[in-house]
């Protein structure tokens, strides 16, 4: 069994372009949540993807999106950068269903994003 | 939006002592997750417990759950160096989406 992992490690933009980052969910996993962590902060969620349809969002804006393939690995995409873009991004699969879901999330390593 | 709020902010403490730290919500959950992170890597999850639970063990942790004070604590005896790293509390509510606080930083000094 695999766990998450995410792609890249580390990833340095410039203002104004565009980023996509990935994620592979654990095996047997149908739900992907992406999170921005801010250097001191925690953890703030963006969306959840569950079985290929957003599942919540939080308090991001349409600048962020997302996708989540039939295989449930899923992409973050981000337009037009901004420096406060900069933060490390997490990824979690879990097993959700429909309805809801509370159990736990595995996360990846995480891609730390620099914005200049 | 159900949010965690943990306490102490940092922890200092010498390898062998316990460690305890609290979290603090403020609507009825469905569980609460307690989560640890090594410095700018992921989060690893370390227990969960249900609404209906009020304290679960997992090796040299242990979690209580009071739902009357909407408060929950991990403590973390015989601490070890590997220890060290930030904690946070994750209730869950009425949605999937976890809403972390800015955790407890524990040190733990060889």
């Amino acid at each position: 069994e695999t766990g998450v992992t995410q792609s890249p490690t580390h990833l340095i933009k410039t203002r104004g372009q565009q980023v996509t980052l990935r994620c592979s969910s654990q095996s047997g996993h149908n739900t992907v949540s992406w999170y921005q962590q801010a250097l001191g902060q925690g953890p703030q969620f963006i969306f959840q993807y569950y079985r290929e349809e957003e599942n919540g969002r939080g308090n991001f804006p349409p600048r962020f999106s997302g996708l989540q393939f039939p295989n449930y690995s899923s992409e973050l995409n981000v337009n037009a950068l901004e420096l406060d873009d900069s933060a490390l991004y997490l990824c979690a699969s879990s097993i959700g269903r429909a309805g809801g879901s509370y159990n736990e999330q595995f996360f990846g390593p995480g891609t730390r994003l620099t914005v200049l | 939006s159900q949010q965690g709020e943990e306490d102490p902010q940092a922890l200092s403490i010498q390898e062998g002592e316990n460690a305890t730290m609290n979290c603090s919500y403020k609507t009825s959950i469905n569980n609460l997750q307690w989560y640890r992170q090594n410095s700018g890597r992921g989060l690893v999850h370390l227990i969960l417990i249900r609404s209906n639970e009020r304290e679960k063990h997992s090796g040299r942790l242990r979690v209580t759950l009071d739902t009357s004070k909407k408060s929950s604590s991990l403590l973390i005896t015989a601490s070890r160096a590997a220890d060290t790293a930030s904690y946070f509390c994750a209730p869950q509510g009425g949605s999937e989406k976890l809403v972390f606080g800015k955790g407890t930083k524990l040190t733990v000094n060889p």
